[in-house]
């Protein structure tokens, strides 16, 4: 089955520190990729997507590649702000064969930013 | 615009009590997913209508978990005799028609869900 695996937090930086979040993912077929992001008190929202292979999602700063041929879609952003401070989501998205497009995400990795 | 809505926030019951959570949706948004997550996890997936139908009920865990959505827009998850294995937060997200594999989903901000 699909299956997404992403680094373990919690990861804290320093404003204006370079972020990475990995993010690998098993999936049959040709699935589109996701990161959503949660800010405390806050549903789940959309950060970027990427719908095929070498396709770039990006959104305020940060960037994501997708990598088939290392099944990766790792989140990056350069500078980091105070404001970036929430739990990430990677997700993939199939068709489960049953009628529905379902997300299977991954566990979150939550990021603190220190003035 | 309002986004999608649910109801309780929080919801504290004993172990074998009956339980409703509801989600009222976006407007127009003909999809609708509810999702469970569990503390240090990421949302698992429990149903989703088209409509007024569940075109998909593969991640109810078992029969105690049923779903509704009388007229197509808001739907309520249903848990009947909770077990302390139950708690965790309900997450319900709705998406516009044709949203297809790549559509973004719009996601409440969740009923927490603890059994005593």
């Amino acid at each position: 089955g699909n299956s997404v695996t992403q680094m373990e937090g919690p990861v804290t930086l320093s404003e204006e520190a370079f972020l990475t979040i990995n993010c690998t993912y098993t999936a049959t077929g040709y699935p589109s990729l996701f990161w959503y992001v949660q800010y405390p008190g806050e549903g789940l929202q959309l950060l970027l997507k990427a719908t095929k292979a070498d396709d770039k999602g990006s959104n305020k700063g940060f960037e994501a590649t997708y990598r088939k041929e290392t099944t990766s879609f790792h989140l990056e952003k350069g500078s980091v702000q105070v404001s970036d401070s929430a739990v990430y989501f990677c997700a993939l998205s199939s068709y489960s064969g049953a009628g529905s497009y379902q997300l299977t995400f991954g566990k979150g990795t939550k990021l603190s930013v220190i003035p | 615009g309002a986004g999608v809505s649910q109801t309780p926030s929080n919801k504290v019951t004993e172990k074998g009590k009956y339980v409703e959570l509801r989600c009222d949706p976006i407007s127009g948004h003909t999809a609708l997913y509810w999702y469970r997550q569990s503390l240090g996890q990421g949302p698992e997936f429990l149903i989703y209508f088209q409509g007024t139908g569940a075109a998909d009920d593969s991640g109810l865990p078992n029969d105690r978990f049923f779903a509704v959505r009388p007229e197509g827009s808001v739907s309520t998850l249903k848990i009947q005799r909770t077990e302390r294995g139950d708690s965790a937060v309900y997450l319900c997200a709705s998406s516009p028609p044709n949203s297809g594999v790549a559509g973004e989903l719009f996601f409440g901000e969740g009923s927490r869900l603890t059994v005593l």
